[in-house]
């Protein structure tokens, strides 16, 4: 009864070789975010997509898209992968956006490294 | 300024013995809600527990418990009987207003637990 997917779990791609990670929920939520978490620290939040709308945080790198096709997808594009750029990518979900009870619901993450 | 402050990077603990993991937070908002998720080192986020900033009594979820002081803006977590397979990060994290999606997380704290 998987909640939230992340496909591969781990990802190895060259300095510079676009890299697709994808997401997918069963949950039928409204709200799918992608968060960067490097080593021994808190995740930071990249973007999300409230249904079709999408939202950049402001320091996310130009260097990272992301495409919401349909309610249970949402895939995460990095152009041109740096060094730096090498971290666990966790997608999570949530029924909402308003409310401080509406918890998240992570995927088991995709740990991307850059040779 | 930092909403989210984790003070004990790494803890040990022995088996069967309770551990209280300690979350400070930082907010001008009236309502706001606090959580703590765990992550093994398989890297999937697990919820725990959820405080509501009105809720009068401590949350409670089987051997979690969250001892929430509003007055300090204390909202530690309790691990009651710990078990080898608790051993993980557990992070706290806020959401601050009614309106704002967004997780504040705190570093983490990496707990060991020892047979």
């Amino acid at each position: 009864d998987a909640m939230v997917i992340q496909n591969p779990r781990y990802q190895v791609t060259q300095f510079g070789k676009p890299v697709t990670l994808s997401c997918s929920q069963t949950l039928n939520h409204n709200v799918m975010y992608w968060y960067q978490q490097k080593s021994s620290q808190a995740p930071k939040l990249l973007f999300h997509y409230y249904d079709k709308d999408f939202n950049n945080e402001a320091d996310t790198p130009d260097n990272f898209q992301s495409r919401r096709p349909n309610t249970s997808f949402c895939f995460l594009d990095i152009r041109s992968p740096g060094l730096g750029d090498a971290a666990m990518y966790l997608c999570a979900t949530s029924r909402e956006m308003a409310g401080p009870s509406y918890e998240q619901y992570f995927g088991p993450g995709t740990r991307l490294t850059v040779t | 300024a930092q909403k989210i402050t984790q003070t004990q990077p790494g803890m040990f603990v022995q088996e069967k013995e309770a551990v209280t993991l300690d979350c400070t937070y930082d907010t001008s908002d009236q309502s706001y809600g606090l959580f703590w998720y765990k992550q093994p080192s398989s890297g999937e986020m697990i919820f725990l527990i959820y405080q509501g900033s009105y809720d009068e009594q401590n949350a409670t979820e089987g051997r979690y418990s969250l001892n929430f002081q509003k007055a300090r803006k204390s909202a530690n977590l309790v691990i009651s009987a710990s078990q080898l397979g608790d051993s993980a990060m557990y992070f706290c994290a806020m959401r601050e207003d009614p309106n704002d999606y967004k997780l504040s997380f705190g570093a983490g704290t990496t707990v060991t637990v020892r047979a």
